[in-house]
């Protein structure tokens, strides 16, 4: 039972671009916690894409971003190219909860 | 290079038990909390456990508190899972993840290749 909600997928041709929304609620991304982004590339376990909303780790392409605005975040990527093809999962902390939350997932493709 | 290897992984009959292993190398590992993260095939991801640095707190999700218990061992570096009372709705991908802190939360910025666990009868 995912509390982060995405879309369950996306499409766009090559060099376009795409958003990713993630609807949390005050319990969550609106309590102030961070977004962090997870891609996972088919057959492989997840990597990490972006942390602290907007922060990409050393070796990711800076056609990914990352943003936060009241209880939602989106991931942008642009110039799409055929190898973003994935699985993408955003992820927070709930305070309700008291656990670590992922989003339902969103699988990007590229037409 | 941090790399997570987990182990242990297998087919195991409902009501059973099983122990993962995760071997932590390229990093100073007493200097990072553990999590497991697991993923049912074709599913989304769902944290599971969380251990600190120095194996002091522990944490779980509801869905396996009381059954499963995550332990360390900063000597060997290496994590555990230890699972209990196994069901079927406990058969997933099991992943070996490293957290690092923004916003006195954790993220997982390093993850293991995954060990499957199938429980069936």
């Amino acid at each position: 039972q995912s509390v982060l909600t995405q879309p369950p997928s996306v499409s766009g041709a090559p060099g376009q671009r795409v958003i990713i929304s993630c609807t949390g609620s005050r319990s969550n991304i609106g309590a102030g916690y961070d977004v962090h982004w997870y891609q996972q590339l088919p057959g492989t376990a997840p990597k990490l894409l972006i942390y602290g909303t907007g922060y990409r780790p050393s070796g990711v392409p800076d056609r990914f971003s990352g943003s936060k605005s009241g209880t939602s975040a989106s991931l942008a990527i642009t110039g799409l190219q055929a190898e973003d093809e994935a699985d993408y999962y955003c992820q927070s902390y709930d305070s309700s909860l008291s656990v670590y939350v992922f989003g339902t997932g969103t699988r990007v493709t590229v037409l | 290079e941090v790399q997570l290897v987990e182990s242990g992984g297998a087919v195991v009959q409902p009501g059973g038990s099983l122990r993962l292993s995760c071997a932590a190398s390229g990093f100073t590992f007493d200097d990072y909390a553990m999590h497991w993260v697991r993923q049912a095939p074709g599913k989304g991801l769902e944290w599971v456990s969380l251990i600190t640095w120095d194996g002091s707190t522990t944490y779980y999700a509801d869905s396996v508190k009381g059954r499963f218990t995550i332990s360390r061992d900063n000597s060997k570096n290496s994590l555990y899972l230890q699972m209990n009372s196994l069901r079927a709705e406990d058969t997933a991908f099991y992943y070996c993840t490293r957290g690092s802190i923004a916003t006195a939360r954790y993220y997982f910025d390093y993850w293991g290749q995954g060990a499957l666990v199938t429980v069936s009868s």
